[in-house]
């Protein structure tokens, strides 16, 4: 079945670093799309990736959509404490596959 | 509501017994999803509604595993005769409709703690 590696497990930054986490795919995906999870929350889309190459922003925010498609990466500026939170990748293989596959996540930590 | 409301939201009950699990979704959304989240782990699926059928339920890790959807709305995840390896957040998302673009919507989720 399809697999996402998702990294780094966890990181943990002082308040105003940057950051970034990546997820590398077994198979080609259609959709890429960035969560976070806050504590007893159930996930929030940050970002999604449509095209091959795209590079979209949110905010302090941005996500691209590797030219292979079987990558996608997730950048966030200049960090604050509410940044805290597990950040999920997931992606569809698109076509009548309905499934997302999700990452195992990445923990962040903001030291302010 | 607003967004998709999931009830209870903790639930802890012993071994061998049954429990189910409410997910409301936002309103108008036809498709609903229901995933399982486990201590450090990604998400599961489990089984996928659009309207009140339920196309693919391989994701269900067992037959003790069943869910329904009636009216085309409110959906229950019923576990019989838990076992403590089902312990795990159960969360709840809905869409508009299944698609390539379509974006999922989380409930908070239930914890589900078996003694």
């Amino acid at each position: 079945g399809q697999q996402l590696n998702q990294s780094p497990q966890s990181m943990f930054i002082q308040e105003g670093e940057d950051v970034s986490m990546n997820c590398t795919s077994s198979s080609i995906f259609n959709t890429w799309l960035w969560y976070k999870q806050d504590p007893g929350e159930g996930p929030v889309l940050l970002i999604a990736l449509y095209k091959a190459g795209e590079l979209t922003s949110n905010g302090r925010l941005t996500a691209q959509f590797g030219i292979t498609r079987k990558d996608s990466f997730l950048n966030i500026s200049a960090s604050i404490p509410s940044d805290v939170g597990i950040y999920f990748c997931a992606g569809r293989s698109g076509g009548s596959n309905y499934k997302l596959t999700f990452g195992k996540g990445t923990l962040l930590t903001v030291n302010p | 509501g607003a967004g998709v409301s999931q009830s209870p939201s903790n639930k802890v009950t012993e071994k061998g017994k049954d429990v189910e699990l409410r997910c409301d979704p936002i309103s108008g959304h036809t498709a609903l999803y229901w995933y399982r989240q486990s201590l450090g782990q990604g998400l599961e699926f489990l089984i996928y509604f659009q309207g009140n059928s339920a196309p693919d339920k391989s994701g269900l890790p067992s037959d003790r595993f069943s869910a329904e959807r009636t009216g085309g709305s409110v959906s229950t995840l019923t576990i019989q005769r838990t076992q403590q390896e089902d312990s795990a957040v159960y969360l709840c998302a809905s869409s508009i409709r299944w698609g390539t673009n379509e974006k999922l919507f989380f409930g908070s989720g239930t914890q589900l703690s078996v003694l």
